[in-house]
This record gives C-alpha cells, structure tokens and sequence, in this order.
C-alpha cells in the first residue's frame, strides 16, 4: 500500500461513453501524475500537476481531460475514446513538487477496456 | 530526448542464482536514476535511485544497482533470487539538463523466478 488510491480499478466502457477516473493520494505530497501503460510499451506520461497547475500535457488527445481540484486529489475524465486507449492507467505522486530527483509513488491503476 | 533502453524483455532465472537486468540510457552530462518493480496486479514501487555520490546503489529486498558513466549504464543486480522477485522491473532516467522534466520510463523487463 503506497498511500495513492485509484477507483475505479477496473472499467469497461463504449465509445460514447463518458466516465471519470479517481485518483487519490494521503501523502501529503504535491505533484501529481497520470500514465498509460499499454503492453510492450513504456511507461507513457500523460499530465503532471505540480502545486495544482498543470505544467505537462505530453501531446495528449482532447478526448482526455485532467482535473486536479486540490493537491490530495486528481481525475481523468473520459469521453468518446477509441479502442486503441484500453490500458492500464496509474496514478503517481511526489513529495516537494515534480521535481527531477523525486521518487514517485504509484496507485494500483484502473484497467481501462473500451469496446 | 532522453531515451532508456532495457535490452530483455524477459529474463527467467532459477531460484537462488545471480540475476542481472540491464539498462542503458542516451548520453547526458548529468541523470538522475531509478529502478521501480511492479508486482502484478499493483503499481509500480521505487527499489533504488542514483542522485550523486557511491556509483554502487543498493535498494530494498537486496537489489543493487551500479552507475556507469562512460558506458551510460545503470544494471540491476541481485545474488540470490527469490520467487517473490518474480515481477517487472522498470528503468528511468531524468535529464538534468532539460529542466524539470519528468522521468522517462524503459519498456521494462519481466523477471520470472522458477522454482
């Protein structure tokens, strides 16, 4: 248990679907991540808050829109999504902001299927 | 850009032998490193990081990692596995030299431990 939840942990949607991700840290920490992780691929970031200000969005489509209302909480809102975004979504934090020397601290990950 | 490059994809070894898991990275003047493991079903866990100093980090459940600068290499090393080792095992990199920039991930290798 790493202090960062995610709900929920499994989600199957269509592609008209709305839905939103949840995530959430009891850390204390200020920064505040969103990855995909797709198969045989790496690790790719999504967003980065830092200090609730969005300072990353690495060419992500619109059809994914963070929301970061406090430092404790971050989500993913989803809508129309194409079958080619099924994955695992995984939720970070960092102590002292999203600086280069940060470790990072991981929740479980929603697995996203879209039909 | 700074790239990682984890040469196995897979690595099967027997229970109680050495293990080494090897991670290259593009050339850059100064890099912070990581190695995190993922455990199935759950999110990814900091084993060890090289900010300065010792070349020869040692991490949590007796994984080992050492820096080498000229051959831009960060291998993982453990003496004697076990079978709860058995997982995947994730490089990462951050560049000095571009800012705050987050890590970037390795494909990752999976270990499995045969008993």
């Amino acid at each position: 248990e790493t202090g960062v939840t995610q709900t929920p942990r499994h989600l199957v949607m269509g592609m008209t679907n709305k839905k939103s991700l949840k995530c959430e840290q009891h850390l204390g920490h200020n920064a505040m991540y969103w990855y995909k992780q797709s198969a045989k691929k790496p690790l790719e970031l999504m967003f980065v808050y830092n200090f609730k200000e969005q300072t990353e969005n690495n060419s992500v489509p619109s059809r994914f829109s963070p929301e970061c209302p406090n430092s404790s909480h971050l989500f993913l809102h989803l809508h129309t999504l194409q079958p080619e975004d099924s994955a695992l979504y995984l939720c970070a934090s960092s102590p002292h902001g999203a600086a280069t020397y940060n470790e990072q601290f991981f929740g479980p990950g929603t697995r996203l299927t879209v039909l | 850009a700074q790239s990682v490059t984890q040469l196995d994809s897979q690595v099967p070894v027997f229970e109680e032998a050495p293990v080494e898991l090897r991670c290259n990275y593009s050339s850059s003047v100064s890099v912070y490193l990581f190695w995190y493991v993922q455990y199935p079903n759950q999110g990814l866990q900091l084993l060890l990081k090289y900010l300065s100093g010792s070349t020869l980090v040692k991490g949590i459940n007796g994984f080992e990692a050492e820096f080498n600068k000229s051959q831009t290499s960060f291998h993982l090393r453990k003496p004697s596995v076990h079978i709860s080792d058995t997982a995947e095992y994730f490089c990462a990199v951050s560049d000095l030299n571009s800012g705050n920039t987050p890590l970037v991930f390795g494909k990752g290798t999976r270990l499995s431990v045969i008993a």
